[in-house]
C-alpha cells in the first residue's frame, strides 16, 4: 500500500535555530516527492520538488533532500523565523498516476521568539 | 505557478442543507480536483473534476453526496448535499497544469461548519 510517514508530528523551536523534518514513503513506482507549506487557514504552497534522480534542492531557508535507495526525505530549515510557523506536508506521486498526491500527515512546527 | 480562489472563505450551515463551493482558477489548466481536510490532518482526494464530463470520485465519495462540475477549463464548483455535522472541514480545491515536472497548486480552503 502506498503510505506517506512524516515525523515528529509536531516541533517547537526557537527563533534562529535550525530543524530537520523527516518523511519516509513506501510508494511504488516513485515518481516524485514535494514538500509544502501549509500557514494556518490557507491552502498548500509548494516548497520543493524532486524526482528520482535528484537528491538536494533548495528554496531560500529550506533544503530538501532525497534518499531514493531508502525512501526516505527530509526538509531542513536554516535560521528559523516566525513566520516559518507552520503544518510542513511531504507529498509522493507515482509513476502510474502523477496526479494523484499521497499525502504525509504533516508535521506541525512552531517557532517561538 | 497559478492563482486559484474560493467562495466562500468560510460558512456556517445547518443540518440537512447544502452548499455550493466556487473554484476558479486564473488560467486554463489540464486538470482540477476537490479535496477534504479534516481538523489536524492532511488532504484527503474527494474527486477529480473533469471538463464536460461526470466528476471521477475516490472510494468512500459519492456524487450524490458531493456533486461537482466543471464547465470550462479555468472553473469548477463542488457542492455537499444534506449536510451533517460530520461534514464541517475544510475543503480545498487543487489544479495541476501538465509540462515540465508537474506541480499541483491548492486554492486557500473553504471551512464549513455544520450545527
Amino acid at each position: 500500500k502506498n503510505q506517506v510517514e512524516q515525523s515528529p508530528q509536531s516541533l517547537i523551536i526557537l527563533e534562529g535555530k535550525n530543524c530537520t523534518l523527516q518523511c519516509n514513503y513506501t510508494v511504488s513506482p516513485f515518481s516524485n516527492l514535494r514538500w509544502y507549506k501549509q500557514d494556518t487557514g490557507r491552502g498548500p504552497v509548494s516548497l520543493t520538488i524532486m524526482t528520482f534522480s535528484e537528491n538536494t534542492k533548495s528554496n531560500g531557508r529550506y533544503t530538501a533532500t532525497l534518499d531514493a535507495d531508502t525512501k526516505q526525505s527530509s526538509l531542513h530549515i536554516t535560521a528559523s523565523q516566525l513566520s516559518d510557523s507552520a503544518s510542513y506536508i511531504c507529498v509522493v506521486s507515482a509513476m502510474d498516476s502523477s496526479y494523484k498526491l499521497i499525502f504525509g500527515s504533516g508535521t506541525r512546527l512552531l517557532v517561538r521568539p | 505557478s497559478a492563482v486559484i480562489s474560493q467562495k466562500p472563505s468560510r460558512d456556517i450551515c445547518q443540518r440537512g442543507t447544502s452548499l455550493t463551493i466556487q473554484c476558479q482558477v486564473d488560467s486554463q489548466v489540464t486538470m482540477m480536483f476537490w479535496y477534504r481536510q479534516q481538523p489536524g490532518q492532511s488532504l484527503t482526494l474527494i474527486a477529480t473534476a473533469n471538463q464536460g464530463s461526470e466528476a471521477t470520485y475516490e472510494s468512500g465519495f459519492v456524487i450524490d453526496k458531493f456533486p461537482i462540475s466543471r464547465p470550462n477549463l479555468t472553473f469548477s464548483t463542488l457542492t455537499v448535499s444534506n449536510m451533517s455535522p460530520e461534514d464541517s472541514s475544510i475543503y480545498l480545491c487543487g489544479c495541476l497544469r501538465f509540462g515540465g515536472v508537474d506541480t499541483q497548486y491548492f486554492g486557500p480552503g473553504t471551512r464549513l461548519t455544520v450545527l
